[in-house]
């Protein structure tokens, strides 16, 4: 159990262009999503949380026009990058967090999607 | 801000040894939880113990154990008797308790990469 799928795991793009992101948790309801950066060779960066059926919360620094994140439903959210360019190439990942049973509620995290902006 | 330390960027061990990865962590709840994760090559964040704060006793998962020192703020992975599908990038987190809703962010420090000798 708890498991959470990212679609695509890979997409290349061209710069201007936006590219959606899914994130679904496969086997439980997942009342708050994650959304991460990755650079090479670092630790997570967390970018956003969002909560179903509300606006995300992003971090300080990161551009939410740019990012932008839906969370339609207890098992779906998405990361729409917009107006891509070749700095947003980056490994981003999602986690869902479990909300029932009993604390501390984990982060289960998908596999990853490696943008590359061309 | 809670902030997590890994201080040591890479270690490596002798398969079969013995390695202890170290993590301190600042905070000014009393309140929370402690993970390590395992980030292979294939970047899937995998969990590989947690602890609770309010727990005296320390976490183990099989040949993974950790050392919990509340008052220093310190949390080490001791890993026994590594295997070679033990070589990845190890992630130290803090996950406060600010309700049981589920939605706390983690933070995570910066990694240490565990490569073993075979």
């Amino acid at each position: 159990g708890a498991v959470v799928s990212q679609h695509p795991s890979w997409v290349i793009c061209k710069s201007g262009t936006s590219v959606k992101i899914e994130c679904r948790s496969l086997d439980f309801q997942a009342t708050t999503m994650f959304w991460y950066r990755q650079f090479p060779k670092q630790s997570l960066m967390l970018m956003a949380t969002s909560n179903e059926g509300s606006k995300a919360t992003y971090e300080q620094g990161v551009e939410k026009d740019k990012f932008l994140i839906n969370h339609a439903s207890l098992t779906l959210s998405t990361l729409t990058v917009t107006s891509a360019h070749p700095e947003d190439s980056s490994f981003y990942i999602c986690s869902a967090s479990r909300t029932s049973g009993l604390p501390p509620y984990e982060q289960y995290f998908g596999p990853g999607t490696r943008l590359t902006v061309t | 801000a809670q902030t997590v330390t890994q201080s040591q960027p890479e270690m490596s061990v002798q398969e079969a040894e013995t390695v202890t990865l170290s993590c301190t962590y600042d905070t000014s709840e009393s309140d929370y939880y402690l993970f390590w994760y395992k980030q292979p090559p294939s970047r899937q964040m995998i969990l590989v113990i947690r602890q609770e704060a309010y727990k005296q006793q320390n976490a183990t998962e099989n040949r993974f154990s950790v050392n919990f020192q509340k008052a220093a703020k310190s949390f080490s992975l001791k890993i026994s008797d590594s295997q070679l599908g033990d070589a990845a990038m190890y992630f130290c987190a803090y996950k406060g308790v600010i309700s049981n809703f589920g939605n706390e962010k983690l933070t995570f420090g910066t990694g240490t990469r565990l490569t073993i000798i075979p």
